[in-house]
């Protein structure tokens, strides 16, 4: 089972449309965990840290169950420039790891 | 947008040639990583540092070394290189320091690497 798992979509939405990505972890000893943005021959850029049961950033929502071992992001009133692939990012220490990423495709 | 640069930002080189990508940030942060990203494996770590002088391997780190002689600059040496190891080199950094545990890394803006 890999430590970081991710539907690798693409998922394909109009604009406007809430849309959910889900991701779980294998390592339940893991302390924190992140959203980061990636766009199409562009670097890895943080989107939002998730540090207790979930946080809120305009249109970004992140959740994260300790129980269950995942975390989900939504994305509200979707935009075209929200178009890119999401990567789900788990915290060991001084480490991270990083699942394959889950791409989003915003139409007009 | 942290302050890292890679360079060079592009390189084609042959088999079998010593390939040498250096990171460079100005946000003094003790932590530099060295990740490798390709097709269907995500982001994997190779080496990374916490401190000048200081560093450990990652999960891919054979046929890579590493050094770190100023707090700015971490470099990644591909000894003999391979066609394996043509893929898209990050450099990532982290202040560790009060959030430590949360580890927030900030990345440089990659580098294309290319074995003939």
């Amino acid at each position: 089972r890999k430590e970081v798992e991710q539907d690798p979509g693409p998922f394909n939405v109009p604009e406007g449309a809430t849309v959910a990505f889900n991701c779980t972890y294998s390592n339940s000893a893991s302390q924190s965990f992140f959203w980061y943005r990636q766009d199409c021959r562009k670097e890895p850029k943080l989107l939002m840290s998730v540090y207790s049961s979930g946080n809120e950033d305009g249109r970004f929502t992140a959740q994260l169950n300790r129980a269950s071992q995942y975390i989900s992001l939504l994305i509200r009133d979707s935009k075209l420039s929200d178009s890119a692939t999401y990567l789900c990012v788990v915290n060991g220490f001084q480490k991270l790891v990083f699942g394959t990423g889950t791409r989003l495709l915003v139409s007009p | 947008d942290a302050g890292i640069t890679q360079s060079p930002r592009h390189k084609v080189t042959e088999t079998g040639t010593p390939v040498t990508l250096r990171c460079h940030q100005t946000e003094n942060h003790r932590y530099m990583y060295w990740y490798r990203q390709d097709p269907g494996h995500g982001l994997r770590l190779i080496h990374y540092s916490y401190g000048v002088k200081d560093t450990d391997k990652g999960e891919v780190s054979d046929g890579y070394s590493v050094s770190r002689s100023k707090t700015e600059d971490f470099l990644l040496t591909l000894e003999s290189a391979t066609s394996s190891q043509t893929s898209v080199y990050f450099c990532a950094i982290s202040d560790g320091s009060g959030r430590a545990l949360y580890n927030e890394q900030f990345f440089g803006p990659g580098t294309r690497l290319t074995v003939l």
